[in-house]
Formats: C-alpha cells, structure tokens, sequence
C-alpha cells in the first residue's frame, strides 16, 4: 500500500497569512493527488485534484502543486472559513490512502 | 445537482450484520464509479471500498478480511454497503463518494454524501 505523510499535523496562522501544507508519497503517484478540506460534523470537500487542479467552486486562493511524491497544498490569505482540517489523497492505486490530516487553527 | 445520501446506519451489537445504502441523483450514476470511505470519531479518513460504473469490478481495504461486500444497482441509481461480522473498530462515519467517470480517471472522490454512522457496542 501506498503511504501518505502530511505536515505539519496541526499549525495556528491568523486571518491573512499564507499557509502551506506538504504530503510525501512512499512511491511514485505521478499527479493522481486529491486535497479535501473537512469541518467538524462536515463530510470532506474536493478542493484540489490531480495534484494542482482547483475543483469548480473553490476559492483562487488555493492552490496544488507537485508531482511523484512531494506534493503542497497552498492558502495564500487565510479566511476565517479556512479554519478546518486538510488531507491528501492519492487516487494512482487502491487503497486509496489518505494522509492523516493537518488541523489549520486560529492563533 | 449531483446529492449523495447515506441510510441504515446506527447502533449494531459485535458480529451483526448491517446495510448501509446511498441514493443518487443529480448525474448519470451509471456512468460512474463509486466508493465507500469511513471515518472513526476523532480519527483520519479511511478508504473501503470501490465499484466500477458497470458493478464488474469491486475493491476492498484489506482490513475488511472479506466481511464487507459492495454493490450497486444502476436501475435505482443506489450503491450498497453490506457489512457483517461487525467489530468494534468498525464505529465510524461511513461517506459514499462519487467516483471517477468512466473512460475519465482524472477527477475522483469529488462529492460526497453527509455520512451516516455506525456503532458497535454491546
């Protein structure tokens, strides 16, 4: 199985800032990389797919890069809204492991 | 636009059996893949299991051991879970997901259903 690492696990930023949040691969995934965001009591929403591709309806402010296995998810002006949980995702094989999430707090 | 909705969970004592079902509509749900993802209180997303547009083609998460089938029914726009021999580690959110289209792998897991949850306890 292919394993995804996420870091940091949790960080506190402030309304403003940039944030960014890495995923490491065990093996190659090429871009077949999802990030969701999730709130409390929420199901995961699609933010980005295949490593850099903003899902329709999400806000420009982020992004995806990446490909192989070192991928970023990037929130380049924190909004209040952005306070919630990121995970990756790899789609290149089953099981299609997540990541263990990164929690995203108000400092 | 596309809904995903998730039934049958709830309180279910360790070895039972349950079937969780999700409803879809909004899109042509037999031109898509389909998945089941769970989530534990407090814990990460897990992936479960996956089924093919046409129901050919099934996958599970080897943690199953073969206790959970999925299935689906293109007739009813209906994807199913069945679960049996139920464990305590099983309590979890269980998500349907809306799979890759057909001849399209790009887009994958890109709606999601609310959640419908499932404890085990005695």
């Amino acid at each position: 199985d292919i394993q995804m690492t996420q870091s940091p696990s949790s960080l506190s930023a402030s309304v403003g800032d940039r944030v960014t949040i890495t995923c490491r691969a065990s093996q190659s995934i090429n871009s077949y990389l999802n990030w969701y965001q999730q709130t409390p009591g929420k199901a995961p929403k699609l933010l980005i797919y295949s490593a850099s591709n903003l899902q329709s309806g999400v806000p420009s402010r982020f992004s995806g890069s990446g490909s192989g296995t070192d991928f970023t998810l990037t929130i380049s002006s924190l909004q209040p809204e952005d306070f919630a949980t990121y995970s990756c995702q790899q789609t290149y094989s089953t099981p299609n492991t997540f990541g263990q999430g990164t929690k995203v707090e108000i400092k | 636009q596309v809904q995903l909705v998730e039934s049958g969970g709830g309180v279910v004592q360790p070895g039972k059996s349950l079937r969780l079902s999700c409803a879809a509509s909004g899109f042509t749900f037999s031109d898509y893949a389909m998945h089941w993802v769970r989530q534990a209180p407090g814990k990460g997303l897990e992936w479960v299991s996956l089924i093919s547009h046409a129901g050919s083609i099934k996958y599970y998460a080897d943690s199953l051991k073969g206790r959970f089938t999925i299935s689906r029914d293109n007739s009813n726009n209906t994807l199913s879970l069945q679960m049996n021999s139920l464990r305590a580690e099983d309590t979890a959110v269980y998500y349907c997901s809306r799979g890759a289209l057909k001849g399209d792998p790009v887009r994958d897991f890109d709606y999601w259903g609310q959640g419908t949850l499932v404890t085990v306890s005695s």
